[in-house]
């Protein structure tokens, strides 16, 4: 059975910092395509950013260039998500996403 | 950036009964097109890929079709626990972009 499990989501003040992790198992993680996508509350998904197999590729939405970075780790199955400077309009659930599975989401709170 | 756009917003439908939902791309997105199924308080579960390709374990009930611009997704007989807000999502261009869902709920 695939388990996608993020961790680090938390509340932070206005331009702080966060990491997100997903730990992968049950797939052949360096095979895959790898990416998070967020909700905000009571709002749809958007898709944040996106890392092929080897990470040597990455694209990012329009509203998170030069604020977050997503990496990965092939050798301890994990995906991250580094973010800086972070404002209240990025609150929202994350979920790391093979396409084919979701985790269940970790909650980033960004207020004062 | 690609446009994604849903109809209805909200449709009323009785347990056993057909739905129908439509999603329209701004651009030719070829048959990259997904739909996802977001139960309250859940996380999202993909349904289709390959805008008709069901994923692993999706009932047959289930079913998409489409390509270029226009896309739907059939669930022929309603049950219970397919009530729930469907998302389509486009993956021919990055950034990748969801529409804004589709409310299905008991009539």
């Amino acid at each position: 059975e695939v388990q996608l499990v993020e961790s680090g989501g938390n509340l932070v003040q206005p331009g702080g910092s966060l990491r997100l992790s997903c730990a992968a198992s049950g797939l052949t993680f360096s095979n895959y395509w790898m990416s998070w996508v967020r909700q905000g509350p009571g709002k749809g998904l958007e898709w944040v950013a996106t890392i092929n197999q080897d990470g040597s590729k990455k694209y990012y939405v329009e509203s998170v260039k030069g604020r977050f970075t997503i990496s990965r780790d092939n050798a301890r199955n994990s995906l991250f998500l580094h973010m800086n400077s972070l404002r209240a309009e990025d609150t929202a659930v994350y979920y790391c996403v093979n396409f084919l599975h979701w985790g269940q989401g970790t909650l980033v709170t960004v207020t004062s | 950036e690609i446009v994604m756009t849903q109809s209805p917003a909200t449709l009323s439908v009785s347990p056993g009964e057909r739905a129908t939902l439509s999603c329209r791309a701004s651009q030719n997105i070829s048959s990259n097109l997904a739909w996802c199924q977001q139960i309250l308080g859940q996380a999202p579960r993909l349904l289709i890929h390959g805008a008709s390709t069901r994923a692993t374990g999706i009932p047959a009930r289930f079913s998409g079709s489409g390509s270029g611009t226009e896309f739907t997704l059939t669930i022929s007989s309603l049950q219970s626990e397919d009530f729930a807000v469907y998302y389509c999502q486009q993956y021919n261009n990055w950034p990748y972009t969801f529409g804004q869902g589709t409310k299905l709920e008991m009539k």
